[in-house]
């Protein structure tokens, strides 16, 4: 079975630039999230999609971040303007059931900058 | 004080030993306990999922929950020098997401000396 897959690996981009992460989740998996992790800190949630409605994005910040799954299955997450503190790696993860204790993480996609 | 407290480390020790890693909390509510390993440049893969109080043994790997004070642990028995990674613990008030359904200590950075 293929794992979550994420590009690109390695972004570096100069503040205030665009730049945009895709996920393409297990297949079959209903639900999506988007995890910050910075750092030297545990991952935090940006966004869940069951399908390609949003469960929760209460922790994204919306006038810079954006998110959207078409047909319920691969996902982008789109950053502008970027700021210095979006340094971080930016991980998808995908649940079959969107219980918690059944996430598969991507290898996620590494955000230098500067 | 934050909801989860964990020892980042580095936690040094040699081949064949057993280890102990832990993690404090706060919120009563938590009743789901996972703990993930990190290795670096790649996402998070559970290890263990643990419901509620109790012990729960896979492999080398024993997980146990102490809810009356709020504390939980991971044991690796045997450690190998594959087993060098950072480990975070994640809890849950309950099975589904949210950006209140999952929070992750910080992690701890493990290092197996051969």
């Amino acid at each position: 079975e293929a794992g979550v897959a994420q590009s690109p690996r390695y972004k570096i981009i100069e503040k205030r630039q665009s730049v945009a992460f895709w996920c393409n989740p297990i297949s079959g998996h209903a639900t999506l999230y988007w995890y910050q992790q910075i750092l030297g800190q545990g991952p935090k949630l940006l966004i869940q999609f069951q399908n390609n409605g949003v469960v929760d994005d209460s922790q994204l910040p919306k006038d810079r971040f954006s998110a959207e799954r078409l047909k319920g299955v691969d996902s982008t997450l789109k950053i502008q303007p970027a700021k210095l503190e979006d340094s971080a790696v930016y991980l998808c993860a995908s649940s079959l059931r969107g219980a918690l204790y059944e996430q598969y993480f991507g290898p996620g996609t590494r955000l230098t900058v500067t | 004080q934050k909801e989860v407290e964990q020892d980042p480390g580095p936690l040094s020790v040699p081949e064949g030993a057993i280890v102990s890693l832990n993690c404090t909390y706060s919120n009563s509510a938590f009743q789901y306990f996972m703990w993930y390993r990190q290795y670096s440049r790649k996402g998070p893969e559970l290890l263990m999922y643990t419901y509620s109080s109790g012990n729960k043994e896979d492999g080398r790997f024993t997980a146990q929950v102490d809810k009356s004070s709020k504390y939980i642990s991971l044991f690796i028995r045997d450690s190998q020098p594959s087993d060098s990674a950072t480990y975070l613990c994640a809890m849950s008030a309950r099975p589904g997401g949210g950006a209140d359904g999952l929070t992750f200590g910080k992690g701890t950075h493990l290092i197996i000396q051969p």
